[in-house]
């Protein structure tokens, strides 16, 4: 039971590049979450999704989209890598209850030039 | 609209003194309250979370919080703090569709 992976850990884009971030979770859940963390921001939440093939936005999710074909997997994507982009980037999951525990996973580092 | 207040961005406390780390909220909803671990260079855990019953919530690792309504606050506290207890604390509100929002985090760090 690996929880909730995110590839990959690292990354650097130059500025206008493109690149997808892969969540996978394999804990059933039907919720999925992208947020970014920033120094003095806590997290803010991207994209989020209530099942397989739907998507919704969340706080903050210009230059960014996402898909779940299905359902284990939640891809968020970057068209034209900014240097406001760089970021942590967690994916998260849950069950569908407002007190369900949202877990997450390790991280994605990126960093735009 | 929800909101998650942390006014303190860092602790400093020597190890084994008590820790309370502030956390004061804002939701039109129905209230559940997390707070989340994040270790250095890894993801999110949860340390507890208050849905509703009892105000004094305990979690693991030895800490624990208490839902005030009346103050709209969830603070969390440890009585004896270890070096291993360093570490980013996160406060959060549960919303629709289980979204959580986020506080900015507080730095607790451990010296001896």
């Amino acid at each position: 039971n690996a929880g909730v992976t995110q590839t990959p850990k690292f990354r650097v884009l130059k500025t206008g590049q493109s690149m997808t971030l892969l969540c996978a979770q394999d804990m059933n859940h039907e919720y999925m979450y992208w947020y970014r963390q920033d120094p003095g921001m806590g997290l803010r939440l991207i994209h989020y999704s209530v099942g397989e093939g739907t998507t919704a936005k969340g706080e903050v999710p210009d230059g960014y989209n996402v898909s779940r074909l299905k359902k284990q997997n939640f891809l968020l994507g970057l068209e034209s890598a900014a240097p406001s982009q760089t970021s942590v980037y967690f994916c998260a999951s849950s069950y569908q209850n407002p007190e369900d525990t949202q877990y997450f996973g390790p991280g994605t580092r990126l960093t735009v030039l | 609209a929800q909101s998650v207040t942390q006014l303190d961005s860092q602790v400093p406390v020597f190890e084994e003194a008590p820790v309370e780390l502030r956390c004061n909220y804002s939701s039109s909803v129905s209230v559940y309250l997390f707070w989340y671990v994040q270790y250095p260079n890894q993801g999110l855990q949860l340390l507890l979370k208050y849905l509703s019953g009892s105000t004094l919530v305990k979690g693991i690792n030895g800490f624990e919080a208490e839902f005030n309504k009346s103050q709209t606050s969830f603070h969390l506290r440890k009585p004896s703090v270890h070096i291993s207890d360093t570490a980013e604390y996160f406060c959060a509100v549960g919303g629709t569709a289980s979204k959580l929002t986020f506080g900015t985090g507080t730095r607790l760090q451990v010296t001896l």
